[in-house]
């Protein structure tokens, strides 16, 4: 069956720092790959997409890359801020919007 | 602003007394979407509508109805709820069904069932 795996056990980085969150899926050839922020309470928030012909994708502070052989994404954020805490999930597109979204990676950014 | 926006925020009910979930989109958007979001599970799709008059089921549609008369209005219908429909639901919605549109959440329903 399709699986998306991100590490559910909460990210500690001290401000500064690089964080890099993990997406990795199976069974899925999705053309398209979406990242989202979610604060608590809140809906989650579109950050970056990438296609599958893409390497990586940059936007200010954020990166994400997308190896469609390891069948993983990895989802950075430079000098990383307090205010960057939240829970960041990855969606595959398996076409026409149907996504599925993983069970998202709690980031705690420490002063 | 352009915003989604589910009514109510947090509703608790009892079992079998059918409830409504209102999602309206003011972004002119042809995509709409409701899923369900549960401790361990992320973000499951219930329903669907590509455009007025056309939904379709999503990964988890059972107990669950949905209707899209007006573009800009997606209601999500539990005719007879049930404690297992416990849970926090998000209302989406996107340009089109092209995969390379973000899709739009609202700030969800927290719906308790006893």
């Amino acid at each position: 069956s399709q699986k998306i795996e991100q590490n559910s056990e909460a990210l500690n980085i001290q401000e500064g720092k690089t964080a890099t969150l993990t997406c990795n899926y199976t069974n899925y050839s999705p053309a398209y790959l979406q990242w989202y922020r979610q604060d608590p309470g809140r809906g989650p928030v579109f950050l970056l997409l990438i296609r599958e012909n893409e390497k990586e994708k940059r936007k200010e502070r954020l990166k994400v890359t997308f190896d469609t052989t390891l069948k993983q994404s990895l989802f950075h954020i430079t000098a990383s801020q307090p205010a960057d805490s939240a829970t960041y999930l990855c969606a595959l597109d398996r076409g026409f919007q149907k996504l599925v979204f993983g069970t998202g990676t709690r980031l705690l950014v420490s002063p | 602003e352009a915003q989604v926006t589910q009514n109510p925020r947090y509703l608790i009910t009892v079992t079998g007394k059918k409830l409504t979930v209102t999602c309206s989109q003011n972004m002119n958007h042809e995509y709409m979407s409701w899923y369900r979001q549960d401790p361990g599970l992320g973000l499951r799709q219930i329903y669907y509508s590509m455009n007025v008059e056309v939904t379709d089921k999503g990964d988890v549609p059972e107990g669950y109805k949905v209707s899209r008369k007006e573009k800009r209005n997606f209601p999500l219908i539990l005719e007879s709820p049930s404690p297992n429909q416990t849970s926090l639901y998000f209302c989406a919605s996107s340009l089109s069904i092209v995969s390379n549109q973000p899709q739009h959440f609202g700030d969800g329903t927290r719906l308790s069932i006893l």
